[in-house]
């Protein structure tokens, strides 16, 4: 079973600088079904990036999804208010079909 | 618009059944798997299983097997998650979920149903 470990656990950053989120998976996946999820408080999550680097629709492109392996990344390049919120990375297994969510990591304002 | 509508908060007592439902619209329901995602108080994401409206075949993970029932009704293109014996730590907040065919994420959630069981 992958298990997916997200890092920081909390990050605390101000309106305007850079957030970079890292997730790393127990063993090497598919970069197909890596994704990315936001979860403001009170809401239900919403998908931002699927396939490691592909914004879903609607989602701004200072979004950005990479990495590969066992190893991604998610880098918001200048934040704004309404991005302080809870993000989960997520892997998708084949065989058998199975979802596995990162513990989520908090990015708060500073 | 794909919409995910699902039911009212219920509050149950330990020992009871129950049974949530999930509304698909703006996508044809039977060929897309729907699922259900738990998240208990102040805690994380957890996949409990999908279904497939087309023939009823379902996939569970391996925690929730035998623990809840996942079902569906394409005629009135409705997924249900059930539970016939709820327990206290049953209380969580359920979403249901479209997972896209393509790359498989879960690309359009219900706004969640919040389980409470307590005495």
């Amino acid at each position: 079973e992958i298990v997916l470990t997200q890092s920081p656990g909390t990050l605390s950053l101000s309106p305007g600088d850079r957030a970079t989120l890292s997730c790393r998976a127990s063993q090497t996946v598919t970069n197909t079904y890596l994704a990315w999820y936001q979860q403001k408080p009170g809401q239900a999550p919403r998908l931002l990036i699927y396939g490691a680097s592909s914004r879903a629709t609607g989602i701004p492109d200072r979004f950005s999804g990479s990495g590969s392996g066992t190893d991604f990344t998610l880098t918001i390049s200048r934040l704004q208010p309404e991005d302080f919120a809870v993000y989960y990375c997520q892997h998708y297994g084949t065989s058998p079909p199975m979802y596995t969510f990162g513990q989520g990591a908090k990015l708060e304002i500073k | 618009e794909v919409q995910l509508v699902q039911s009212g908060a219920e509050v149950k007592k330990p020992g009871e059944s129950l049974k949530i439902s999930c509304k698909g619209s703006g996508f044809i329901f039977a060929t897309y798997w729907i699922g259900w995602v738990r998240q208990m108080p102040g805690k994380g994401l957890e996949w409990m299983g999908l279904i497939y409206p087309g023939d009823s075949g379902t996939r569970y993970s391996p925690s929730f097997q035998g623990q809840v029932t996942i079902s569906a009704d394409k005629s009135i293109t409705t997924a249900y998650l059930q539970w016939n014996t709820l327990k206290a730590s049953d209380t969580a907040m359920y979403y249901c979920v479209r997972q896209n065919s393509y790359d498989h994420d879960l690309d359009y959630w219900g706004q969640g149903t919040l389980v409470t069981v307590s005495s």
